[in-house]
């Protein structure tokens, strides 16, 4: 299971920390994936963490704007946006990565971060 | 636009069986499993096929897929009207080091 927290509204230039906690699962034992998705559009994915040793990474469009971290005590991963924008407006997804064969499952929720002015 | 091609919907009646194909590159669908996931509106996708031609426990047989060089296929026998939904596939790309999707292709079941 992964639990995400809730909306967030933000103003441009605002930054954003959405969290993702995890459960019946050793969690080191897979990657934490962040995926969003914009309204009525496709899957895009943000990056991934591997929980295990905490390296990352980030999709090019959003390098220097995002930063992934985990929390190992509390099996949780967060996923941290600057500088937000109108067209960060999404819901973000956070799901189990299976390191070797890239498989996303489960998913959470999603968290719905509005950006408006 | 996306790094995976996928139609953008298919539709078929009752029944029938309908296919969605799912096209790479050698840095991605031809090195890489693929995993096709299905969205219904309003909630979070969820895996009906993983490293190419697995389904889990709780997906019925109706549901297959298949991967060849640098493209993939998702089959669906029998459609029902709850299987109206997007499906997008998903796979690693080694030379932009990220995970690349599909743009999804909506099922209509007429």
């Amino acid at each position: 299971h992964l639990v995400q927290s809730g909306t967030e509204v933000k103003k441009p230039g605002d930054s954003v920390i959405v969290s993702c906690e995890a459960s019946h699962y050793s969690f080191t034992t897979y990657g934490i994936t962040w995926v969003r998705q914009a309204p009525g559009q496709g899957l895009e994915w943000v990056g991934w963490i591997n929980t295990k040793h905490g390296n990352t990474d980030y999709a090019h469009k959003l390098q220097g704007r995002v930063t992934l971290t985990r929390d190992t005590p509390t099996n949780t991963a967060y996923m941290e946006l600057r500088s937000l924008r109108s067209d960060d407006t999404a819901i973000y997804y956070c799901a189990r990565l299976t390191i070797t064969t890239h498989r996303l499952d489960p998913w959470g929720l999603g968290t719905l971060v509005a950006v408006s002015s | 636009q996306s790094v995976l091609t996928q139609p953008p919907s298919v539709s078929a009646a009752p029944g029938q069986k309908v296919t969605i194909s799912c096209s790479g590159t050698n840095s991605n669908i031809g090195s890489h499993y693929v995993t096709w996931y299905q969205q219904v509106p309003g909630t979070a996708p969820k895996v009906v096929i993983y490293e190419n031609d697995q389904r889990p426990s709780e997906i019925p047989d109706r549901f297959s897929g298949s991967k060849s060089g640098t493209s993939a296929t998702l089959g669906i026998a029998g459609l029902q009207t709850g299987d109206e939904a997007h499906f997008y596939c998903g796979t690693w790309d080694s030379s932009l080091n990220s995970v690349v999707f599909g743009g999804g292709t909506k099922l209509t079941v007429l």
